[in-house]
């Protein structure tokens, strides 16, 4: 396996449910991400972690909590969910946290999740 | 309050003609510029990026331009090809910060 690979490809779950989002990287990077993509907007950054800590918490609702046992993995446990949370989850890596400015994004190819 | 905007939601090319892809932005702070690209149930992929002490980054058939003047970035793509057909991100950060502001997108269609 090479890149990011996020695990599952699609869910459904209800209101009530617990889940989790797993999110693996191949690359041997330092800094992990989790973003958000609802239909027509932006993608919006979630969270961010750096050799297994977090280093930015985007005002995301307590609903979302991340979880980065090692630098290789990433998971997003979710927990009472709303229908509005329905959208797109995208995990990222990059080798480090940018500081120079050409730190590179490599995405994996989404978790696609419905709140019903 | 959109940072980044890609006011142009779709646009259509024919095969061999140049497709230009147009993005805004409004913080003064940015100073380093990507693109990347999406096709359907994959994720983003890096496609060419520029820093704010350049006006113009080249990489084959992609260019970027920056005019920091008016805060306006494009991409253009010599000669498009069927398999350009894809979503474009436009995104900007700020040096020493990790947020990196993405736009909503343009879809590009390249028709043969």
């Amino acid at each position: 396996e090479t890149g990011v690979t996020q695990t599952p490809r699609h869910l459904v779950m209800g209101m009530t449910n617990k889940k989790s989002l797993k999110c693996e990287q191949h690359l041997g990077h330092n800094a992990m991400y989790w973003y958000k993509q609802s239909a027509k907007k932006p993608l919006e950054l979630m969270f961010v972690y750096s050799l297994e800590e977090r280093v930015e918490n985007n005002s995301v609702p307590s609903r979302f909590s991340p979880e980065c046992p090692n630098s290789s993995h990433l998971f997003l446990h979710l927990h009472t969910l709303q229908p509005e949370d329905s959208a797109l989850y995208l995990c990222a890596s990059s080798q480090d946290l940018d500081t120079g400015g050409d730190e590179k994004l490599f995405f994996g190819s989404g978790t696609q999740l419905s709140v019903l | 309050d959109q940072q980044v905007k890609q006011n142009s939601p779709s646009l259509s090319v024919q095969e061999g003609r140049i497709s230009i892809l147009n993005c805004d932005y409004t913080n003064s702070m940015f100073d380093y510029f990507l693109w990347y690209k999406k096709y359907p149930a994959e994720g983003p992929t890096f496609l060419i990026s520029i820093s704010s002490i350049k006006d113009k980054n080249e990489d084959g058939r992609f260019t970027v331009f920056l005019n920091k003047s008016a805060k306006h970035l494009s991409l253009h793509i010599v000669p498009s090809q069927p398999g350009d057909s894809a979503v474009y991100f436009c995104a900007a950060k700020a040096i020493g910060f990790q947020k990196l502001v993405f736009g909503t997108g343009t879809r590009l269609l390249v028709s043969p």
